[in-house]
């Protein structure tokens, strides 16, 4: 079975630009939750999709947006960008069907 | 006051030594995940627990579900160990991971 994979692995973005961040579920997961982690600090949880749609959000700004694709894979979209925004983006995909989580390597944003 | 609290925030070791990494929590869990990230990279997960315990070569983790607490063992450790050790709850009601701070462990050889 195939894990969970981001891309890009690394990325350098300019404070007002957009991103966008992609996220492949593991094989038979339909939910996939995505993870902020700055540096020196533990993940804080961003938003969770289950099968389409957002179930769950943290205490982010609507400039954090997502999409669930019926293939089950995800994008982050960031709006606006703000230096605070530098971060370790992580996404980790799950079933409904138990608790297991399967995380991805991340992608590391840094804006400039 | 988190609601999933590790302890030790730092953790040096000798290769060899029996180390042990605490996590209490507040919330009702449906389980207790053990995570592992080396400096700069993503998440590992070592362990899901919903009671007892479990082991996984070197590796033990226990639960008590009444106390509200787990544990994270390692036997025999090596500087390969050397990562953050993460314990985050999954919350039933509310279908997410909530982190622990995270223990920093090094272990010299």
């Amino acid at each position: 079975e195939t894990g969970v994979t981001q891309s890009p692995t690394h990325l350098i973005k300019t404070r007002g630009q957009q991103v966008t961040l992609r996220c492949s579920s593991q094989s038979g997961h339909n939910t996939v939750s995505w993870y902020q982690q700055a540096l020196g600090q533990g993940p804080q949880f961003i938003f969770q999709y289950y099968r389409e749609e957002e179930n769950g959000r943290g205490n982010f700004p609507p400039r954090f947006s997502g999409l669930q694709f019926p293939n089950y894979s995800s994008e982050l979209n960031v709006n606006a960008l703000e230096l605070d925004d530098s971060a370790l983006y992580l996404c980790a995909s799950s079933s409904d069907s138990n608790y297991g989580y399967t995380f991805g390597s991340g992608t590391r944003l840094t804006v400039v | 006051k988190n609601e999933v609290e590790q302890s030790p925030q730092n953790l040096t070791a000798q290769e060899g030594e029996f180390i042990t990494i605490n996590c209490s929590y507040s919330v009702g869990i449906s389980a207790l995940h053990w995570l592992q990230q080396h400096p700069g990279g993503g998440i590992v997960s070592l362990f899901m627990l919903s009671s007892g315990k479990k082991k996984h070569g070197r590796l033990i983790a226990t639960i008590n579900i009444q106390e509200k607490h787990s544990s994270l063992h390692i036997t025999a450790s090596h500087p390969r160990d050397s990562a953050v050790y993460i314990c985050a709850a999954h919350g039933g009601a509310t279908n997410k991971l909530i982190f622990g701070t995270g223990t920093l462990l090094a272990v010299q050889p």
